[in-house]
Order: structure tokens, then sequence, then C-alpha cells
């Protein structure tokens, strides 16, 4: 069965980065992109962009160009998100999800608290 | 930027009748549409991709429609676990979601 496993929260200082991975299993990893997306608590949900495993190609929503990066190791079925500069507003829970399209995500995986504060 | 208005913001419904949840673009999407639904401390689950085709292990009381700006999301008979809220995207151009639909209990 398809599952995306995310690494664990974590809590970081304003102006430090945050690198999140995501371990996909149970499906061919460099067919389907990868997105990612962010869940302000009590919001609603945020798309950041997309990465084509297989090519490394990525695209990012404009709010976070410049700040985002999404890379993935191939050999180890494992996707990557570090988000830099970060601010008190970037404290979200953040999820990786196989793109059954290129921005249509299906499987997600269970998310990651990050934690900006001081 | 697309932006995607959903309404109403809150659905209030006895179990076992219709629910009927709308979308509306800021432009046209064409069917590029897709339904999301996340219970409290779960990741979103998608419901309906295409404006209309079911995701995989979706029950069919689930059904989407529409295109262009303007979509609908029917639940035909709430069961106790379809409370919820429910979310649309586009993803014809940059992927934009709705700000959400609660289903509650009413």
């Amino acid at each position: 069965q398809v599952q995306l496993v995310q690494s664990g929260a974590e809590v970081k200082k304003p102006g430090a980065s945050v690198k999140v991975s995501c371990k996909a299993s149970g499906y061919t990893f460099t067919s389907y992109d990868i997105n990612w997306v962010r869940q302000a608590t009590g919001q609603g949900l945020e798309w950041m962009g997309w990465m084509n495993p297989n090519s490394g190609n990525t695209g990012y929503a404009q709010k976070f160009q410049g700040r985002v990066t999404m890379t993935r190791n191939t050999s180890i079925s494992t996707a990557y998100m570090e988000l830099s500069s970060l601010r008190s507003e970037d404290t979200a829970v953040y999820y990786c999800a196989r793109a059954l399209t290129t921005s249509c995500p299906d499987y997600w995986g269970q998310g990651t608290l990050v934690t900006v504060s001081s | 930027e697309i932006v995607m208005t959903q309404s109403p913001a809150t659905l209030s419904v006895s179990p076992g009748e219709r629910a009927t949840l709308s979308c509306r673009a800021s432009q046209s999407v064409s069917s590029n549409l897709a339904w999301y639904q996340q219970k409290p401390g779960q990741a979103p689950r998608l419901l309906i991709y295409g404006a209309s085709t079911r995701a995989t292990g979706i029950p069919a009381r689930f059904s989407g429609s529409g295109s262009g700006t303007e979509f609908t999301l029917t639940i035909s008979s709430l069961q106790s676990e379809d409370f919820a809220v429910y979310y649309c995207q586009q993803y014809n151009n940059w992927p934009t979601f709705g700000q959400g639909t609660k289903v509650e209990i009413k």
C-alpha cells in the first residue's frame, strides 16, 4: 500500500531553516510528483510546490519563492522540503503528498509540525 | 492567483440527510478540481478529482459535479464518519484551495 512517512516535529528559532523528510513506499517513487502543502493551526490548506522525483524539476508557489527548496534522494525514495528564514507565521503542519496529476495530491503523509518560536 | 470560494462555511445536517457543498473559482479551471475531506488531527483525504471522478475506495454516496467556475460536492446520505471539513482545490493553474466547509451534526 502507498505510504508516505514524514520526519518528526521540529522547533526552530526565527531566522533558522528547517528540513522535513518524506519517505515513500508501496509505489515507484520516480513515477509520481511530490507536492508539499502546509496548514497553520485551525486554518486552511496552503499549497507550497511540487517536485518531480525523476528529473528533480521543481515548481514553487510565488509566496515561497526564494525560501523553499524541494529535493530528493531516489536511492532511498525520500523527498525533502527545506524552508529558510523562518518566521512565526511559518508555524504549521507541513504535509508531503503524492500527486495523482502534477498538482492533485492523492496520498498524504501524516504531517510534520514545525514550530517557530524564540 | 485563482481564488476558490466555498459555501457555506458551516453546514448543519442530520445523519441520513443529503449535504450539498459549493465551490466557486474566480476564473475557469476547466474540470481540474478536487475535493478533500479532513478530520481533526488527520491529513486530508482525496475524495474527488477531475471534478467528478471518485478516488480509490471512496463510497458512492460522494459525488462531484460542475466545470468551469462552479462546482458541487454532494453527500447523498450522511454517515457519522462524514462529519468533517471539506476543501476544494483547483489544479488547473498554480494550485489553490478553498477555505473549507465544516459539516457538523445538526
